[in-house]
């Protein structure tokens, strides 16, 4: 079955440096989401990347979808105490989304 | 506009007991989700209803878990019997359509089987 894995598991920053999470799908994807999750919240919808090579940002925030359209990648810019969370990736095959492990982020003030 | 709705919040019961959880979606949703999200993983779809229509059960454990939409809006997940390792949280998602669109979560039933 489709499988999409993400890297790294955990990351803990110092608030002001950069994050990046990257997802790697097994099979081409339709398009991926982008969800966060807080410590002992619901995924929240950020963003969906549709196009081969996409780039799209959101504030501090920039996603990417790869051309071959089975890898993406979320860059934090200055990570802030707000961030903190689980970012997770979904990739749409057919008609079903499949979440990676996702990806904790710690940042430290 | 109302979000997902989901009862119970938590619940604990002993391995072969059964238990089951509710989920309201947001209104006019057609598309309707059960997660299955165990400690510090990414949620695992389990079923898809399209109105009241299954798209997608494949990783439903169907000797044990059930679930129905019978009239196109709310929906049960019933497990029965549960086992150790049905512990997790149990999402429900909504969305307009099956396709490219976001999924609105509900906040989760968590279930604890001792």
């Amino acid at each position: 079955g489709q499988q999409v894995m993400q890297i790294p598991q955990y990351q803990h920053v110092q608030e002001g440096e950069d994050f990046t999470t990257y997802c790697n799908s097994s099979t081409t994807l339709s398009n991926i989401q982008w969800y966060k999750q807080r410590p002992g919240g619901h995924p929240v919808f950020l963003i969906q990347l549709v196009k081969s090579g996409e780039v799209k940002k959101q504030k501090r925030l920039t996603f990417q979808f790869g051309e071959a359209k089975k890898n993406s990648s979320l860059h934090i810019t200055a990570t802030q105490t707000t961030d903190v969370g689980t970012y997770f990736c979904a990739g749409l095959r057919y008609s079903t989304l499949t979440f990676g492990k996702g990806t904790m982020l710690l940042v430290s003030p | 506009e109302a979000g997902v709705a989901q009862s119970p919040r938590y619940k604990i019961i002993e391995k072969r007991q059964s238990v089951a959880f509710w989920c309201n979606p947001i209104s006019g949703h057609a598309t309707l989700y059960w997660y299955q999200q165990i400690l510090g993983q990414g949620p695992k779809l389990l079923i898809q209803f399209q109105n009241n229509g299954v798209v997608d059960d494949s990783q439903l454990p169907k000797d044990r878990f059930s679930a129905e939409r019978l009239k196109g809006v709310d929906s049960t997940l019933k497990i029965q019997p549960a086992k150790l390792e049905d512990s997790a949280v149990y999402l429900c998602a909504s969305s307009l359509g099956t396709l490219g669109y976001e999924q609105y979560f509900g906040p989760g039933t968590r279930l604890t089987v001792t």
